[in-house]
């Protein structure tokens, strides 16, 4: 089982939708968790980023953590064809260790 | 601004060649990691390094070899490429005492033939 799991997709979204991208983790001394965004042929770059339990918003996006499901979430509201691309969550049990990926899922936003 | 590169960005070396890809981070972030990414796979940690002098193995350390003589740079030495070893290997730095937000390199495409 790897520590971080998520589901490849494609996850398929119409333009305006929510999109719902999920992962689940299996060491419980994870203390903070990532979601990165990346389009194809380029870096991961930074979303969000969240580590107590709750909901985190920031502008259309939505972080979701329960760490007794050890569930975390990202919420893509009104989705727009940029947001097309492969979403990765990671997490770290700490600020200076290592952080650990899932496989990412792929996003697609149909027009 | 500061940032962080990688060299070469793409690369082609035979089997058994010995292959250094290049890491520099001008952030002056103490931790530096080397990941390589397949697909399937995701991202999977090969080395890392919190400090100068300081390197610690990943989950895919198996030919690679790491070392971190000054803050800024952190090369990565396949010392043998196999055909197993084609990837795309990202870079990326942290600061001690932040968010523990990684930043990336561009990607190095690395394919051993």
């Amino acid at each position: 089982q790897k520590e971080v799991e998520q589901n490849s997709g494609p996850l398929s979204v119409p333009e305006g939708a929510i999109a719902s991208l999920n992962c689940t983790y299996s060491d419980r001394g994870s203390q903070s968790f990532f979601w990165y965004r990346q389009y194809s042929g380029k870096s991961p770059e930074l979303i969000m980023f969240i580590y107590s339990n709750g909901d985190k918003e920031d502008g259309r996006f939505t972080a979701q953590l329960n760490k007794a499901s050890q569930y975390v979430s990202l919420l893509i509201r009104d989705s727009q064809p940029s947001d097309s691309a492969t979403y990765l969550c990671a997490a770290t049990r700490g600020t200076a260790s290592k952080l650990t990926f899932g496989t990412g899922t792929r996003l697609q936003v149909t027009l | 601004d500061a940032e962080i590169t990688q060299s070469p960005r793409h690369k082609i070396t035979e089997t058994g060649r010995q292959v250094t890809l290049a890491c520099h981070q001008t952030w002056n972030h103490n931790n530096m990691f080397w990941y390589r990414q397949d697909l399937g796979h995701g991202l999977r940690l090969i080395h890392y390094s919190y400090g100068v002098h300081d390197t610690n193995k990943g989950e895919v350390s198996d030919g690679y070899s790491v070392s971190r003589s000054n803050t800024e740079d952190l090369p990565l030495t396949l010392e043998s490429a196999a055909s197993s070893q084609t990837s795309v290997y990202f870079c990326a730095s942290s600061r001690t005492g932040d968010t523990g937000e990684l930043f990336f390199g561009e990607g190095s495409r690395l394919t051993v033939l």
